[in-house]
């Protein structure tokens, strides 16, 4: 069964570093998310992305925010400068637009990213 | 009134118990809603889409209230495997969706 795959699934950095995190959305999906959780808190909706652009973002995806396609199997979120409060785990999901239910997101294992 | 609204429980019931969760939200734009389970440390995994008619998986079955903004999801016959928490997902644009806390469900042997 195709499957979200993210790497690393721990990443621990500095303060003030950039980290970028890695995602292979299932290969016919069209529509890719990130999301996080703050441990012991809920999954917060940070962007959507669709043909190359952001669909939707939240009031977190700041300026320190950004996402890419870089190619045809990787999705990724950068994070420029990495503040403590960014430490959580983060999710990538993907949807297949072709379904019946477009919106029906699958999930990938989560990177949790912890800084220091 | 938080925009999708879970009781955090936990619910503890025996096996075989028949449980019920309910989640209310805010936007009455909303078009899309669904049910996750999570398991303590792992990703979100679909238990299952919550249609307008109520639809039904097995031991599974999920209702929408429009009118009073809820959802609700009936597990029948509970198995140790179902303990999880229960996350309530609703949609608020196009492509941008809200979690509930999520509703931790212990079956006890």
């Amino acid at each position: 069964e195709p499957e979200v795959t993210q790497t690393p699934s721990h990443q621990v950095t500095q303060m003030g570093q950039e980290v970028i995190l890695r995602c292979v959305p299932i290969s016919n999906h069209l529509y890719f998310y990130w999301y996080r959780q703050i441990l012991g808190q809920k999954v917060e909706f940070l962007v959507s992305f669709y043909n190359n652009e952001i669909s939707e973002k939240s009031e977190i995806f700041d300026d320190q925010f950004s996402v890419e396609r870089p190619d045809g199997s990787n999705f990724t979120l950068k994070i420029r400068s990495t503040k403590l409060e960014d430490s959580a785990m983060y999710f990538c999901a993907s949807s297949d637009v072709s379904s019946g239910r477009s919106d029906t997101q699958y999930f990938g294992p989560g990177t949790r990213l912890t800084v220091l | 009134r938080k925009e999708v609204e879970q009781d955090p429980g936990p619910f503890n019931v025996p096996e075989g118990a028949t449980v019920a969760f309910n989640c209310t939200y805010s936007n009455s734009a909303s078009q899309s809603f669904f049910w996750y389970r999570q398991d303590c440390r792992k990703e979100p995994k679909l238990l299952m889409s919550v249609y307008s008619s109520g639809n039904e998986d097995g031991r599974f079955t999920a209702q929408l209230n429009r009118a009073s903004q809820y959802i609700s999801l009936l597990i029948r016959d509970s198995t140790l495997s179902d303990s999880a928490t229960y996350l309530c997902v609703v949609s608020a644009g196009t492509y941008k969706y809200i979690f509930g806390t999520g509703t931790r469900l212990k079956v006890l042997a």
